[in-house]
């Protein structure tokens, strides 16, 4: 079946620091893969994305690259900020589109 | 900004009382879901319709009922609340067959039942 696997967190850096947050997936076929960040009483808001084999997906300094040899999408940030602070979900869209599969999430919190 | 919208964002209520969340949606998609989120961070889906009249049980056990009678709207009942029931629901939608798209989420709504 199809799960998503992510780094426990929570995680705690300093501001400007490098961060990583892994993620691992098992699926079948060729599923599309998303980063999600959710800040403090809010929903979740889509990332980045990437959809084959060797994509990199990228915004607001972040990125992740889908790596089908290892199954893996992990995000990293060459500078975190304090605005950074949030918790992020890795997620998995079947082939078909129609389930997507979220991990457990990783709380961030980025201190000054 | 957002293009689906959950009402109310907080919500205190005493046991027993029926309550109904709103989720709606201007996008025109035609896949909806409602997730409940626990303290401890992690989605657990409870109710999703793939169209206007069809809605099914996700797949965590819930209390809770659904409806789809209109595309752009998916309201969630809870007839009777208990303080089990106390989480954040988040709403959201996606097209479908939606590979490269992801989900558009609501703000979600604070439910704490006393």
């Amino acid at each position: 079946g199809n799960s998503v696997t992510q780094m426990e967190g929570p995680v705690t850096l300093s501001e400007e620091a490098f961060l990583t947050i892994n993620c691992t997936y098992t699926a079948t076929g060729y599923p599309s893969l998303f980063w999600y960040v959710q800040y403090p009483g809010e929903g979740l808001q889509l990332l980045l994305k990437a959809t084959k084999a060797d994509d990199k997906g990228s915004n607001k300094g972040f990125e992740a690259t889908y790596r089908k040899e290892t199954t893996s999408f992990h995000l990293e940030k060459g500078s975190v900020q304090v605005s950074d602070s949030a918790v992020y979900f890795c997620a998995l869209s079947d082939q078909s589109g129609n389930q997507f599969y979220f991990g457990t999430g990783t709380s961030l919190t980025v201190i000054p | 900004e957002a293009d689906i919208y959950q009402t109310p964002r907080y919500l205190v209520i005493g046991t027993g009382k029926k309550i109904t969340l709103e989720c709606s949606q201007t996008m025109g998609h035609d896949k909806m879901y409602w997730y409940q989120q626990d303290p401890g961070m992690e989605l657990h889906l409870i109710h999703y319709s793939y169209g206007v009249n069809s809605t099914e049980k996700g797949d965590l056990s819930s209390e809770s009922t659904v409806s789809r009678i209109r595309t752009e709207h998916f309201p969630l009942t809870l007839e009777s609340a208990r303080p089990s029931h106390t989480s954040q629901y988040l709403c959201a939608s996606s097209e479908f067959g939606s590979l490269a798209y992801g989900y558009t989420f609501g703000s979600g709504t604070r439910l704490t039942v006393v």
